[in-house]
């Protein structure tokens, strides 16, 4: 069974760095074919994707925020790790990683519960 | 990037209803569609992936159709547990979603 999980803090003030961990079961991010994404959501508005990377670490980033953003897999050979730079309101959101599955399926097939982040000062 | 289009943004139906709701793609991204769906306070649930596949575990009254740049997934009888938004995205190139349909009770 694949389970995701998201963890990081909850409010960050702006200007600063945020970073999340995604924390996975049930799957290896070496295996082919695997990859964990970043997707978030503000509150009240539509799906928005991050970043994503692959099991070979290939990683594709949103064009609109490839500048702040960074994926990498973490120390750990069960997590994958988000930052975001320079902090603002705007990015006041839940922040979901997800297992994708390249291939046949190419979508993200199970997600985290999500992690609610706050952008205030 | 490409541009993904849901209409309508919200409609509302009865229990039983068929229902259809269309993504607009910007350009052809033959059948690299994908359908979420979403409940408040939760995270989204993969529907259909290529476009008509049903993904393990869904119930066949969900199906999607189209390819190139017109998509639509449809409810063949709605039930009181599909109330929820629906999403749908891209995975032809740089990944994006659609804007949403948010599923009413009437």
């Amino acid at each position: 069974q694949i389970t995701l999980k998201e963890s990081g803090p909850t409010l960050v003030k702006p200007t600063q760095t945020l970073t999340l961990t995604c924390t996975f079961s049930g799957f290896s991010l070496s295996t082919s074919g695997v990859g964990v994404g970043w997707i978030r959501q503000p509150p009240g508005k539509a799906l928005e994707w991050l970043a994503l990377i692959y099991w070979d670490d290939d990683k594709r980033y949103s064009p609109s925020l490839k500048s702040r953003l960074t994926i990498t897999k973490g120390t750990s050979k069960n997590q994958v790790v988000l930052t975001m730079t320079n902090m603002d309101p705007v990015d006041t959101a839940t922040y979901y990683c997800a297992h994708h599955a390249y291939g046949p399926i190419d979508a993200f097939d199970v997600w985290g519960q999500g992690t609610m982040v706050t952008v205030s000062s | 990037d490409i541009q993904m289009t849901q209409s309508p943004s919200s409609l509302s139906a009865s229990v039983g209803d068929r229902v259809t709701i269309t993504c607009r793609a910007s350009q052809s991204i033959s059948r690299y569609l994908n359908w979420y769906q979403q409940k408040v306070g939760k995270a989204p649930k993969l529907l259909i992936y290529a476009a008509s596949s049903l993904q393990s575990g869904v119930p066949s009254r969900f199906s999607g159709s189209g390819s190139g740049t017109d998509f639509t997934l449809t409810i063949s009888s709605l039930q009181p547990e599909d109330f929820a938004s629906y999403y749908c995205q891209q995975s032809y190139s740089t990944l994006t979603f659609g804007g949403g349909t948010k599923v009413e009770i009437k």
